[in-house]
């Protein structure tokens, strides 16, 4: 069975600082990841996505996320925090780009002045 | 196009009354996912339909839980009769199966309040 682990709860980063959210799966094939954020109140943005190729993938709002098959990781980064980044972050994996995802439990990130 | 639409986004009731929630996929979309998530349990897939037709129903907690596609721009989830437990805030996505690089696009979710 499939499963996303999303070790931190929450994190608290510093306005300008950088940022690394976790993200550990188990998949029996190759898997199909994703992170997506949430705001208050809102729906699921997809923020990237890694399907095949190159292992570092760039996504909006200056996210990037590198796979790491030795490592069953897809860790979601941004070089420079800004305080709209506050939100929750969830990771996924599928077994394709359009079928059923399992999440994790999520990421609350918090920012910092 | 608008997106994902679900409705409502807010819903209130009493425990023992039914409750039904809507959503619009995306047009040319023609697979749809009913989420519910908690705090407890995060987010769980409770139905997955592929052309209107219910391929994996394995989340639906209970009998009480029933969703229908009866065509490929309208969804519902109808809970009867609701419990507090079901409190939570419902999703729906869709997606193109079949295309290349695609993804889920999610609603903005319809948050229940069972008291």
């Amino acid at each position: 069975a499939q499963s996303v682990t999303q070790p931190d709860i929450h994190i608290t980063v510093s306005e300008g600082a950088s940022l690394e959210l976790r993200c550990n799966y188990s998949y029996g094939a190759t898997p199909y990841l994703f992170w997506y954020v949430q705001s208050p109140g809102q729906g699921l943005q997809l923020l990237l996505k890694y399907f095949s190729g190159d292992t570092l993938v760039q996504g909006i709002k200056g996210f990037e996320a590198e796979f790491k098959r030795s490592q069953s990781s897809f860790n979601l980064r941004k070089p420079s925090v800004h305080w709209s980044d506050a939100a929750e972050y969830f990771c996924a994996v599928g077994p394709s780009g359009y079928s059923t995802l399992t999440f994790g439990k999520g990421t609350m990130l918090l920012v910092s002045p | 196009d608008a997106g994902v639409i679900q409705s409502p986004r807010h819903e209130v009731t009493e425990m023992g009354q039914e409750v039904t929630l809507r959503c619009k996929p995306i047009s040319g979309h023609n697979s749809l996912f009913w989420y519910r998530q908690t705090m407890m349990r995060g987010l769980e897939l409770l139905i997955y339909f592929n052309n209107n037709v219910p391929i994996d129903d394995s989340g639906m907690p209970e009998d009480r839980f029933s969703a229908k596609m009866p065509n490929a721009s309208f969804s519902t989830l109808k809970i009867q009769p609701s419990e507090p437990r079901d409190s939570a805030v419902y999703f729906c996505a869709s997606s193109a199966q079949g295309a290349l690089n695609t993804e889920a696009f999610f609603g903005q979710g319809t948050r229940l309040t069972v008291v």
